[in-house]
């Protein structure tokens, strides 16, 4: 069966230090890994998907199939990155997707 | 632009009353689901549905049923509330045509079952 785990329920980082949000995985098949955000009261929105290979707001994240991960990374974070990050692992057609139990990651000034 | 719309933002109902959750997609997508968001546990998949009259059970059915009836529409039915389905209930939506192919969601509906 599928699995996501993100090992961290809460991330404090400062202002324009780097930040890693962890992502591991778990399927024995071809995965298709995304990145969702929820900013406050806002819902649920797409942030990357692996097979785009793109940056979005400085967010970067490679999939790597032989330590099973998907770590989502931004050099500098942001105040405005404070937001709520789930991991999440497509398997096969029709879009299904299994979550992670999410990240609460809270930038400080 | 994709929407998503959920019939309510807020919800109050009593135990063992029967409660439909609605949903609504403009985009013409096949699939939509239904899940739970719950602090710690993420977002857990109830039922979904790849085509109309069509559903399949997600990882947490028990309680729910569905009804998807016309393309754009998917409910959710607790038969007889319980206070642990006291949650937030989030609908999405989505093609699923293409590998990376995303889900939209709604704005969610806070369900409180006292």
């Amino acid at each position: 069966a599928q699995r996501v785990t993100q090992p961290e329920k809460l991330l404090s980082v400062f202002k324009g230090a780097p930040v890693e949000l962890k992502c591991n995985y778990s399927y024995s098949g071809s995965p298709e890994l995304f990145w969702y955000v929820q900013y406050s009261r806002q819902r649920l929105q797409l942030l990357l998907r692996h097979i785009s290979r793109e940056s979005i707001k400085g967010f970067t994240a490679d999939l790597n199939k032989g330590e099973t991960s998907f770590h989502l990374k931004k050099p500098f974070a942001q105040e405005e990155d404070s937001a709520m990050y789930y991991c999440a692992l497509g398997t096969g057609g029709g879009n299904k997707l299994t979550f992670g139990t999410g990240t609460q990651l809270k930038v400080e000034l | 632009d994709v929407k998503v719309t959920q019939s309510s933002r807020y919800l109050v109902k009593r135990t063992g009353e029967k409660v439909f959750l609605e949903c609504v997609q403009d985009m013409d997508h096949e699939n939509m689901f239904w899940y739970r968001q719950d602090p710690g546990l993420g977002l857990r998949l109830i039922y979904f549905s790849y085509d109309v009259k069509m559903k399949e059970k997600g990882d947490i059915p028990e309680g729910y049923s569905v009804s998807r009836e016309k393309k754009e529409r998917f409910s959710l039915i607790l038969e007889s509330a319980s206070t642990n389905q006291t949650s937030m209930y989030l609908c999405a939506s989505g093609s699923g045509r293409a590998p990376g192919d995303t889900q939209y969601f709604g704005p969610g509906t806070r369900l409180t079952v006292l």
